[in-house]
């Protein structure tokens, strides 16, 4: 069981936009804003996408936003591209237990 | 460019205690805001942050592990170690370092390809 929860799997068209959620509790999402985005592919380390909720580090598209209303925080990325087909998860900063505590990932399709 | 790689045993004893080192590349754990954290994912389980260590020796471990954690470093091998006690079936799994900075809070920038632990007699 995540202490994060995320959906399964999205999917979407090249050229749509798609938007994964990410619900938290009260102690994690809802306090702070330290959520952060990352990108696995197979064979591939993870990519950082999003930090500090909303943030992008450089070289990361602007495609990719994030943004939180109250215990879920969302990653939408924009301009779907066949490149984009991979896991999806999140992670954020506790205050209650570890410290910080991930999502079970998502799978996002490119039909 | 910066690198991490984990490296240890693929397949461990139950009781034992896990060693595994991840080395890296491209910057140091004496600059300033930086850490080094281990994270692991079990099969068909979530990732689970399991220790961290930082520039200033300070370090954290996951509470639900109960003591059974350490963590070092060695600033002139770039190495970080990670030793994890009493090995269990549960405790099979892909582990990864990564590293932090300071101004990325609670971020992994970096990571290591992982390195599969299996723990079976």
């Amino acid at each position: 069981q995540s202490v994060l929860t995320q959906p399964a799997s999205v999917s979407g068209s090249p050229g749509q936009s798609i938007t994964i959620s990410c619900t938290g509790r009260d102690t994690d999402i809802g306090a702070y804003n330290y959520v952060s985005w990352y990108q696995s592919r197979p064979g591939k380390t993870p990519k950082l996408l999003i930090y500090a909720g909303t943030r992008r580090p450089s070289g990361v598209p602007d495609r990719f936003s994030g943004s939180k209303s109250g215990n879920t925080d969302s990653l939408t990325i924009s301009g779907l591209q066949t490149d984009d087909e991979a896991d999806y998860y999140c992670a954020s900063f506790s205050s209650s237990g570890p410290v910080l505590v991930f999502g079970g990932g998502t799978k996002v399709t490119v039909l | 460019q910066i690198t991490l790689k984990e490296s240890g045993p693929t397949l461990v004893n139950p009781t034992e205690t896990l060693t595994l080192t991840c080395s890296f590349s491209g910057f140091s754990l004496s600059d300033s805001g930086v850490g080094v954290a281990w994270i692991r994912q079990s099969p068909g389980k979530t990732r689970e942050w399991l220790s961290w260590i930082y520039w200033n020796d300070a370090d954290r471990h996951t509470p639900l592990l109960k003591n059974r954690l350490t963590i070092t470093k060695d600033t002139s091998k770039n190495q970080v170690t990670l030793t994890l006690t009493n090995m269990g079936p549960a405790d099979t799994a892909t582990y990864q370092c990564a590293r932090s900075r300071q101004s990325l809070p609670w971020a992994f920038d970096v990571w290591g390809p992982g390195t599969v632990v299996t723990v079976s007699s």
